[in-house]
């Protein structure tokens, strides 16, 4: 069946550790993205991707970095930059980027600071 | 984006409809209204979209008002597996906001 895989489902790093969220599709779409969310803050926007090689920040970008190798592949990683990462991490992805075609979703990471 | 406006929680009867209100008052001409829902610990999963005209999906049906002020999302025969929380949401671009959405929970 086609859609998006992220990896591990639980994630657990320790202070000073950089970890790496993977999101994988194979939808064929070319724009990707990384949501954070938080209990009473909704979805927040770490990065978008419009298509290989090429990919923005988004809202609270700081801490975090990606990189888009491949169509399929979008992973997140969260650096020790990052002072606040426990959080729920969803990747989405789109038929096109700027478009109104729906983004749809992974089932999340749950990243937990030990 | 245009906030949106969602009751906090609703009720309903295992294979009723239910019918899911949503103002968006502030809406511009470009943007379309959207509609996800969420099982807890789970990703976000897509409904419904429109911008003018009412659509239906084998999933539900989204009502917009004339002057797109508001709208209703429909689920015409809830099951228990339709408890979740509906988000309500306007894009005008690719970045999606959920605000708090409506716990829906479904009894038998």
């Amino acid at each position: 069946d086609g859609g998006i895989t992220q990896s591990p489902k639980y994630l657990f790093r320790k202070e000073g550790q950089n970890v790496t969220l993977s999101c994988e599709q194979n939808l064929n779409h070319d724009a990707m993205y990384w949501y954070r969310q938080d209990p009473g803050q909704g979805l927040r926007l770490i990065y978008y991707s419009q298509i290989v090689n090429d990919f923005q920040k988004g809202d609270i970008a700081e801490g975090y970095s990606v990189s888009r190798e491949k169509k399929e592949s979008f992973p997140l990683t969260v650096t020790s930059a990052q002072k606040n990462p426990t959080a729920f991490y969803l990747c989405a992805s789109s038929i096109e980027p700027h478009s109104n075609q729906p983004q749809h979703f992974g089932d999340g990471t749950r990243l937990s600071i030990l | 984006d245009a906030k949106t406006t969602q009751p906090p929680s609703m009720d309903c009867a295992e294979g009723r409809a239910a019918n899911l209100p949503c103002n968006h008052s502030t809406i511009s001409g470009n943007e379309y209204v959207y509609w996800y829902r969420q099982i807890h610990s789970q990703g976000p999963q897509y409904i419904i979209h429109g911008l003018k005209n009412n659509e239906t999906n084998e999933m539900a049906s989204l009502i917009i008002t004339e002057d797109r002020k508001s709208s209703t999302l429909i689920l015409p025969h809830a099951t228990l597996r339709d408890t979740a929380v509906y988000y309500c949401i306007v894009v005008r671009d690719y970045k999606l906001s959920f605000g708090a959405g409506t716990t829906v929970t479904v009894r038998a």
